[in-house]
């Protein structure tokens, strides 16, 4: 069926730092991708979002970019803090989904004061 | 948390028994979404709804049936509930709006542990 990875599964940075994070998905007409930040017993929030016909798209210190050719897409954060420390998750939403979104497995971030 | 609550927020019940989790939007938004998270598999979708009294399967079906009666609420049962159906549940909204229904706001969720 369908997937998205989502590497690394754990990102230790020093404040100050940058952190990626990387999606691959499998099907071609995925054409919108979104991020979410899920803190410790709360639900996921959407932080960006990214749809098919941009290749970038920031939001102050983050930003999303996004290789239609290659199927994937990355999380950009910068000037990284420790309230940015949370599960961070894609997600790829297509049409032979059934129309539904697809979540990758997660990234845990952890920033190092 | 867009609008959207959980009840309860926390529940622990034993094998076998009937429980209900319920899912309340003041959003008017038409798609809601019932989601289980464990870890190691992100989150990954049970059931939704298109609009009240429709709804349909997710990938992770068994076991589990919805029902949305009001446009505002979506409840998800678990007729006889088993010890793999411990998880922590989400809930998610969607406009609909000019066929979007891939931006999805999500709820606190409900950690269920099944004794």
């Amino acid at each position: 069926g369908e997937n998205v990875e989502q590497h690394p599964s754990t990102l230790s940075v020093q404040e100050g730092d940058s952190a990626v994070i990387k999606c691959t998905y499998s099907d071609s007409a995925s054409n919108y991708f979104p991020w979410y930040k899920q803190e410790l017993g709360k639900g996921p929030q959407l932080i960006i979002d990214i749809r098919s016909n941009v290749g970038e798209k920031k939001d102050q210190r983050i930003a999303v970019t996004l290789n239609k050719t290659a199927k994937h897409f990355s999380l950009h954060i910068t000037e990284t803090q420790p309230e940015d420390s949370a599960v961070y998750f894609c997600a790829a939403w297509g049409r032979n989904q059934g129309g539904k979104l697809i979540f990758g497995q997660g990234t845990e971030l952890s920033v190092k004061p | 948390d867009a609008g959207i609550t959980q009840s309860p927020r926390h529940k622990v019940t034993e094998t076998g028994t009937p429980v209900t989790l319920r899912c309340h939007q003041t959003e008017n938004h038409r798609y809601m979404y019932w989601y289980r998270q464990d870890p190691g598999h992100g989150l990954r979708l049970i059931h939704y709804s298109y609009g009240v009294k429709d709804t349909d399967k997710g990938e992770v079906s068994d076991g589990y049936s919805v029902s949305r009666s009001k446009t505002e609420d979506f409840l998800l049962t678990l007729e006889s509930a088993t010890s793999s159906q411990t998880s922590v549940y989400f809930c998610a909204i969607s406009s609909g709006v000019s066929g979007r229904t891939d931006t999805q706001y999500f709820g606190p969720g409900t950690r269920l542990t099944v004794l």
